[in-house]
């Protein structure tokens, strides 16, 4: 069965740092392209953040540019993101998520960041 | 990077169709024929519905249906069915691989 399960999630004070991974199995994850996307109850789904199958090219939404860190270790079958400098609007379930041809095909089921003093 | 705008909620009767709008620019909807969109229930993860403009991977019943002008992609839904209510998200490659999705639709069956 094809599935990514994200962990990692917390609360967090702000200016904190957490690290976010999405274990996937079923497929063959270093063929694939990665998101990561977010999603609050204010603003619904945000792209966050894409990496390619080998890691080589990373980019990333505008917001979070300079803060996060996404990385994969396709060895261990497993994306991360790495967040810093956290601030109170990251709070959000944050999704990974497979990429097939500029479509999220398969989505985990979420891990919760809050972070809040 | 703005958020593609969507309106916030549309519903419908069983049987009837409806019509969600995604307005982009001309660097993201109005570029590229990568638009997605995406269905979300309560507590559920999102899931792909129609992608580029006008495909549905298999399963989507063919009641879900894609299109595009200018820079303005559209979901129309045909015989609603209590089941098609949640949120519905588009979503637009925006070039240099980075990606913008929509505000989100909140689809009511009456």
């Amino acid at each position: 069965e094809v599935q990514m399960v994200e962990s990692g999630g917390g609360l967090v004070q702000p200016g904190g740092s957490l690290r976010l991974s999405c274990a996937a199995s079923g497929f063959t994850f270093s063929s694939y392209l990665m998101h990561w996307v977010r999603q609050d109850p204010e603003k619904g789904l945000v792209w966050v953040s894409r990496i390619n199958n080998d890691g080589s090219i990373k980019t990333y939404a505008d917001s979070v540019k300079g803060r996060f860190t996404i990385s994969r270790d396709n060895a261990k079958n497993t994306l991360y993101l790495q967040m810093n400098s956290l601030r109170a609007d990251d709070t959000a379930v944050y999704y990974c998520g497979r990429d097939f041809n500029y479509k999220i095909d398969v989505w985990g089921k979420g891990t919760t960041v809050t972070v809040s003093s | 990077q703005s958020a593609l705008t969507q309106p916030r909620s549309v519903s419908g009767s069983p049987g009837q169709s409806v019509t969600i709008s995604c307005t982009g620019t001309s660097s993201d909807v109005g570029d590229y024929d990568y638009v997605s969109w995406y269905q979300q229930h309560p507590g559920k993860a999102p899931k792909v519905i129609i992608y580029d403009v006008t495909k549905r991977p298999s399963g989507v019943p063919d009641r879900f249906s894609g299109s595009k002008s200018g820079s303005t992609a559209s979901l129309t839904i045909s015989g609603l069915q209590a089941e098609d209510e949640a949120d519905y998200y588009c979503c637009s490659y925006a070039g240099i691989y980075t990606f913008v999705f929509g505000t989100g639709t909140k689809l009511t069956v009456l």
